[in-house]
């Protein structure tokens, strides 16, 4: 499968614990976004890289959530000290677009996060 | 800051009818468009996007979209709808070299068909 892979697919944690994801891009993408999406809502960005390089990032990312891309392949998103409103389903996707040049993102299926 | 809304949170219509789903944004410089779907328990999909040249742009499965600058619009029609188009579907913008490359959605119209 060529496509954009996220894992785990769901993942129930309790209130307190820290979570990572894991992104792993279309081969040859340079640019991988994370979205986070809530019942009723559009998917929500919160940052993007374009290779290793973090260029954006969304209010919504608070100081608990961090993001990586080492080596400018696969990505992590890490949540501390998880909360109830944490809860959603967190998106990857991956375009081959240079700066400045619109490009579609590819979806991956994404991860359901749940905190009890 | 850009944002999107869109007009119509659920739809229903009857197989053959024809669509319209509403969408506008507020920006004031370049942005691309794109409206995606997302059919149950899969994963968003692009069905059509708009970058520059022809205002109408045609689609995936029949749809076709018109950007419209002086009303800030970027609707989505399909002349005869099938059980198949049932899904949700989100109108997107952004604006890359604006410092807003990640993509903007609104909030989503939940489209039923009934055969």
């Amino acid at each position: 499968d060529t496509g954009v892979s996220q894992d785990p697919r769901h993942k129930i944690t309790k209130r307190g614990q820290n979570v990572t994801f894991r992104c792993d891009p279309i081969s040859e993408h340079n640019r991988l976004y994370w979205y986070r999406q809530t019942l009723g809502q559009g998917p929500e960005f919160l940052t993007y890289f374009q290779n290793e390089a973090q260029l954006e990032k969304s209010r919504l990312l608070s100081d608990r959530f961090s993001a990586e891309r080492p080596k400018g392949s696969f990505s992590t998103l890490e949540i501390q000290r998880t909360e109830q409103g944490d809860s959603a389903m967190y998106l990857c996707a991956s375009s081959p677009g240079g700066a400045g040049i619109g490009t579609e993102a590819f979806f991956g299926q994404g991860t359901r996060l749940t905190v009890v | 800051a850009q944002s999107v809304s869109q007009h119509n949170h659920h739809v229903i219509l009857s197989e053959a009818a024809s669509l319209e789903l509403g969408c506008n944004y507020s920006y004031g410089g370049t942005v691309n468009l794109f409206w995606y779907v997302q059919y149950p328990g899969q994963h968003l999909q692009l069905l059509l996007k708009y970058f520059s040249g022809d205002p109408l742009v045609k689609g995936i499965k029949g749809f076709e979209a018109e950007f419209i600058k002086s009303k800030f619009s970027f609707n989505l029609r399909k002349p005869s709808v099938q059980w198949s188009d049932t899904a949700e579907y989100f109108c997107a913008v952004n604006a890359p070299g604006g410092g807003a490359d990640g993509l903007t959605f609104g909030k989503g119209t939940h489209l039923i068909i009934q055969p």
